[in-house]
This record gives C-alpha cells, structure tokens and sequence, in this order.
C-alpha cells in the first residue's frame, strides 16, 4: 500500500511568487490534514478535510494560503503571494477517521522563500 | 490551550549509550500521546503511543510509559544505534483530528 506521497519534495522561490503543494492521502483515507514547521520549531496544525470539505481551517496563517480537495482525493496548498515567513517544512497526513485515529504522514516539502 | 513541551537537542550519544528524551504536556481531558519518528530524507512515523495513563507503548527498542501525575511521556532506549539518528516529535491529541507536536528533538548516535 503506497503511503502519503507530497510533490515537490522541495521548492525554492521568490518573495512575491505562488507555490503549490500537492498531497496524496493513502487512497480510502477520507481525512486529510496539512501540517507546518517553521524554522524548526513545533509542527503546527493549518486544517482539516473530510473527503472534500474543510471541517477546520483554524490554522491557515491568513488569506495567503489556499487548500484545495478537489473531488475529495488528492490536495492542494496554494501559497500566493509568498512571503519570506512562509518558509518551513510542509507536511501533509491522511486518516481513515478523525479523533483518535492514527494520521499517516507525508515526506513534506521544503519551502523556502528567498 | 493544549502543549507539549519536550528537551531542546540536539542531543548526541555514542553507540550503545542510554537514551531519554524528555516530554512534558498540559491538555484538558485525557489526551492520548504520542512519539514520531522522521528519519532523515523520509516523513513522519509513529513510533509509539499510549491511549490511557499507565499505559507503556514500545516499538523498536523505545518506550514511553504515560504518566498522568507528572504529565509526562518520556522517551527512553537502552542501548541506541547509528541508524536511530533522527528527529523525534512528542504528540498529543485530546480527542480531536489535531496533533498538537513538540519542537522535535535531533538525535545524532557516533559509531
């Protein structure tokens, strides 16, 4: 069973310019969650899908940051314009269920905005 | 709100050496704890958890026993090898879908 898969393993862009992560869950995995380390500290959460819905986005930074669950598979995370605090390490995890269930997670992408 | 609070690395050990990591946490209710593992170029993985107070997980050597009195969930190795050098994440999560990390301790074993 392939695991969580994220794409680009690293991205390197300028201060002003859009970036896009992408996230594959485990396939049958409804939950879907994306996950922030900044500058090596605590991985904070950023939100929550259930199949295509956002159930919880209380983490987003603010407006700059756009996710996306098309058709409730795979999932995007638009950073647009970046900024040189957006930088850190994303992370990206699935779940059969939400609660207590274990979450699986991703390589993460490295972000880094110069 | 909910924390967890864990020992600052990075911490550097010779082959064989006794391990502890130290984590500490404050929530509301009876949150269930975990330790993950990222090797390095590789994601996160659970390496142990533990749903109730009392409760001892282990996997690969580690453990982590759940203290409720002290809020407390270290982690400790007897003897640790070169390819247990990685970053190690002490979780909680309080019966919702967020984990709630730890800074992350580096973990560096010499030969």
């Amino acid at each position: 069973e392939a695991g969580v898969t994220q794409f680009p393993s690293h991205s390197v862009i300028e201060k002003g310019q859009t970036v896009t992560l992408r996230c594959d869950p485990i396939s049958g995995h409804d939950n879907l969650y994306w996950y922030r380390r900044v500058m090596g500290k605590e991985i904070k959460f950023l939100l929550h899908f259930v199949k295509e819905s956002k159930q919880d986005e209380s983490g987003m930074p603010n407006n700059r940051f756009l996710a996306e669950r098309t058709g409730g598979t795979y999932s995007t995370l638009k950073v647009q314009p970046a900024e040189l605090e957006d930088s850190g390490v994303y992370f990206c995890a699935s779940s059969l269920a939400a609660g207590r269930n274990e979450q699986f997670f991703g390589p993460g992408t490295r972000l880094t905005v110069l | 709100g909910d924390s967890v609070t864990q020992m600052e690395g990075p911490v550097t050990l010779s082959e064989e050496a006794f391990l502890t990591i130290n984590c500490t946490y404050t929530a509301t209710g009876y949150p269930s704890l975990f330790w993950y593992v990222q090797y390095p170029g590789e994601g996160l993985q659970l390496l142990l958890k533990a749903t109730k107070a009392d409760d001892k997980g282990s996997n690969k050597g580690f453990e982590a026993t759940y203290r409720k009195e002290t809020t407390s969930f270290h982690l400790e190795k007897g003897s640790v090898q070169v390819s247990d050098s990685a970053v190690y994440f002490c979780a909680l999560t309080s019966g919702t879908y967020k984990y709630i990390f730890g800074t992350g301790t580096r973990l560096k074993v010499l030969a």
